[in-house]
């Protein structure tokens, strides 16, 4: 099984809401990733989590907030947030330990913020 | 900081012609991993190749190979008889250790019937 599983696939959501997006994979990474893409543009880093804990945080506003709940689980708590937030956004997982390994990619969250 | 840089926004190739991307990169590492993704209208990012910085043998799948010129820190992904499954965003990426891939601007593929 090679999948990340991303729900759900489209979101649209008001400034107001309090909504999450789920991923989830079964490889037994232990590093996981949240990215943000715009149109046309490459992904951005957001989040990464390495064995179940918060490594990276680029600098991402507080209405994102991340959650790992077990090995397997990435979540992202979205509240308050602004139309410019309207993006795709990926979940990845890759092998932790290893050097050098590829990440694999979930097929993506289309949010829209109205 | 490692930067990968792309610089053809957008490519155009005939079914069944060859066409090539250019990738190069920064880097003061000796040791790392290279990478093209495509990421085709469904969105999800599927890995196409990889190559890693010590063997100095191209890396090769299928219809897909590159040409690694780890002095000139370049990185170009070369795709035969292309097919109109090809077309998409690609992304070349970039990684050493345990550090976050490192992603160019992408290259828009287009393949003309």
């Amino acid at each position: 099984d090679t999948e990340v599983t991303q729900t759900p696939k489209h979101l649209v959501m008001g400034m107001t809401n309090k909504k999450s997006l789920k991923c989830e994979q079964h490889m037994g990474h232990r590093a996981m990733y949240w990215y943000k893409q715009k149109a046309k543009k490459p992904p951005e880093l957001m989040f990464v989590y390495s064995y179940e804990k918060l490594s990276i945080n680029e600098s991402v506003p507080s209405r994102f907030s991340p959650e790992c709940p077990n090995s397997s689980l990435l979540n992202l708590h979205l509240h308050a947030l602004q139309p410019e937030d309207s993006a795709l956004y990926l979940c990845a997982s890759s092998q932790a330990d290893s050097y050098n390994t590829e990440a694999f990619f979930g097929q993506g969250t289309r949010l829209t913020v109205v | 900081a490692q930067t990968v840089t792309q610089s053809q926004p957008e490519m155009s190739v005939q079914e069944a012609e060859t066409v090539t991307l250019s990738c190069t990169y920064d880097t003061s590492e000796s040791d790392y991993y290279l990478f093209w993704y495509k990421q085709p209208p469904s969105r999800q990012m599927i890995l196409v190749i990889r190559q890693e910085a010590y063997k100095q043998q191209n890396a090769t799948e299928n219809r897909f190979s590159v040409n690694f010129q780890k002095a000139a820190k370049s990185f170009s992904l070369k795709i035969s008889d292309s097919q109109l499954g090809d077309a998409a965003m690609y992304f070349c990426a970039y990684r050493e250790g345990n550090t976050p891939l490192v992603f160019g601007k992408g290259t828009r593929l287009s393949v003309i019937a």
